[in-house]
């Protein structure tokens, strides 16, 4: 069965530092991968996904997540926090399921930057 | 073009109620899902719509949760005789058919039961 870890609830970063956000996994087959990030009060929003290719994948407002199928990882980063960043973030995870595809998502990591 | 809405934002209710919940898709999404997020909790899979297949009902809490899809479009999410714990905000997600197509999310409602 497919499963993702998110180790932090919280991430704490200054503005202007970078940042990561940690997501791992468990798939027994190929693993398609999604960050999504939920400001207050909304619903989720698409961040980026890796299907296959390149293991840095390149998204939205910034961020980046390098794919790393030794590790079994697909940490979220971003060069320079901002302010605005502050928000939950959510890794999924996604195989082929007996005829369903149906995402598995982490427990989610809070983002704050400080000013 | 739209996203995905959903209806209504909020609802309180008393408990031992019925409530039914609003999804739209994306028009020309084949797949639909429904999530429950509790506070300090993830997402929890309810339900999941693929065009004319049989839904898969395996996130389901109990049989007072119920999802009909009418017409491979709009989407209501029905909770029967709610208690206090099914309190959370509850998302509609819609695709297309492929796994890697990604999901757009609806706003959420957000349930109270007093």
């Amino acid at each position: 069965a497919q499963s993702v870890a998110q180790p932090e609830d919280q991430v704490n970063v200054a503005e202007g530092n970078p940042l990561t956000v940690k997501c791992t996994y468990s798939v027994s087959g190929n693993p398609y991968l999604f960050w999504y990030v939920q400001y207050p009060n909304r619903g989720l929003q698409f961040l980026l996904k890796y299907i296959t290719g390149d293991n840095l994948v390149k998204g939205s407002y910034g961020f980046e997540a390098e794919f790393n199928k030794s590790q079994t990882s697909f940490h979220l980063k971003k060069p320079s926090a901002l302010v605005s960043d502050s928000a939950l973030y959510f890794c999924a995870v996604r195989e082929w399921t007996g005829g369903s595809y149906i995402p598995t998502f982490g427990r989610g990591t809070s983002l704050i930057v400080h000013p | 073009g739209a996203g995905v809405s959903q209806s209504p934002s909020n609802k309180v209710t008393e408990k031992g109620k019925d409530v039914e919940l609003r999804c739209d898709p994306i028009s020309g999404h084949t797949a639909l899902y429904w999530y429950r997020q509790s506070l300090g909790q993830g997402l929890e899979f309810l339900i999941y719509f693929q065009g004319n297949s049989a839904p898969d009902k395996s996130g389901l809490p109990s049989d007072r949760f119920s999802a009909e899809r009418t017409g491979g479009s709009v989407s209501t999410l029905t909770i029967q005789r709610t208690q206090q714990e099914d309190s959370a905000v509850y998302l509609c997600a819609s695709s297309s058919a492929g796994a890697t197509d990604t999901q757009y999310f609806g706003p959420g409602t957000r349930l109270t039961v007093l």
